[in-house]
């Protein structure tokens, strides 16, 4: 059974940092791409960061670049978000999601999303 | 960037009725589109990908259709459990996973 386990979200002051992690599970970690999704209360999902199998493909969504960095140990079968001066506005519930493939495609698995907080 | 619009953003149907929910691409996305179905208090549930094949334990009910810049996401009769949220994506321009703003679905 694939699962995702976000850890690491909390309350944190504006312009301080916060590492979350994402533990999977049930899979072939390593074969799939995978990508972190946020939701602001009461608001739609945003795509905020994805990486490829590998780490060789990385992307970010224009409101987290610069300030979020996206990697993957898949010799512990984790990923990673470091969010770095953070903003009200990054208030929101992050999931990690599987990729189907390595690469170009949609997300068929989700974790139940960690919670960040940022608010002075 | 390419941006989805979702249309409309509330839809107001009864049960056993045929729901069609629209996204629109600002540019093309070929056939990378997806619709997912979020309900409140969980994450989101992969519906259909490719514009039209719909992954796995999907109910036929489901369908997609649409290339290029307008999709369509049709359910056919409507059960009690498909009133949520639900969200276009596309993922052409890999590794950035653009989502639509979302449709409620809602019970008339």
């Amino acid at each position: 059974e694939v699962q995702l386990v976000e850890s690491g979200g909390g309350l944190v002051q504006p312009g301080r940092s916060l590492r979350l992690s994402c533990a999977a599970s049930g899979f072939t970690f390593d074969d799939y791409a995978m990508h972190w999704v946020r939701q602001a209360p009461g608001k739609g999902l945003e795509w905020v960061s994805g990486i490829s199998w590998n780490s060789g493909s990385i992307g970010y969504a224009d409101s987290v670049k610069g300030r979020f960095t996206i990697s993957r140990d898949n010799a512990k079968n984790s990923l990673y978000l470091q969010m770095n001066s953070l903003r009200a506005e990054d208030t929101a519930l992050y999931y990690c999601a599987k990729g189907m493939i390595a690469v170009a495609a949609p997300y068929d698995y989700w974790g139940q999303g960690t919670l960040v907080t940022v608010s002075s | 960037e390419i941006v989805m619009t979702q249309s409309p953003a509330t839809l107001s149907v009864s049960p056993g009725e045929r729901a069609t929910l629209s996204c629109r691409a600002s540019q093309s996305v070929s056939s990378n589109l997806a619709w997912y179905q979020q309900k409140p208090g969980q994450a989101p549930r992969l519906l259909i990908y490719g514009a039209s094949t719909r992954a796995t334990g999907i109910p036929a009910r489901f369908s997609g259709s649409g290339s290029g810049t307008e999709f369509t996401l049709t359910i056919s009769s409507l059960q009690s459990e498909d009133f949520a949220v639900y969200y276009c994506q596309q993922y052409n321009n890999w590794p950035s996973g653009t989502f639509g703003q979302g449709t409620k679905l809602e019970i008339k």
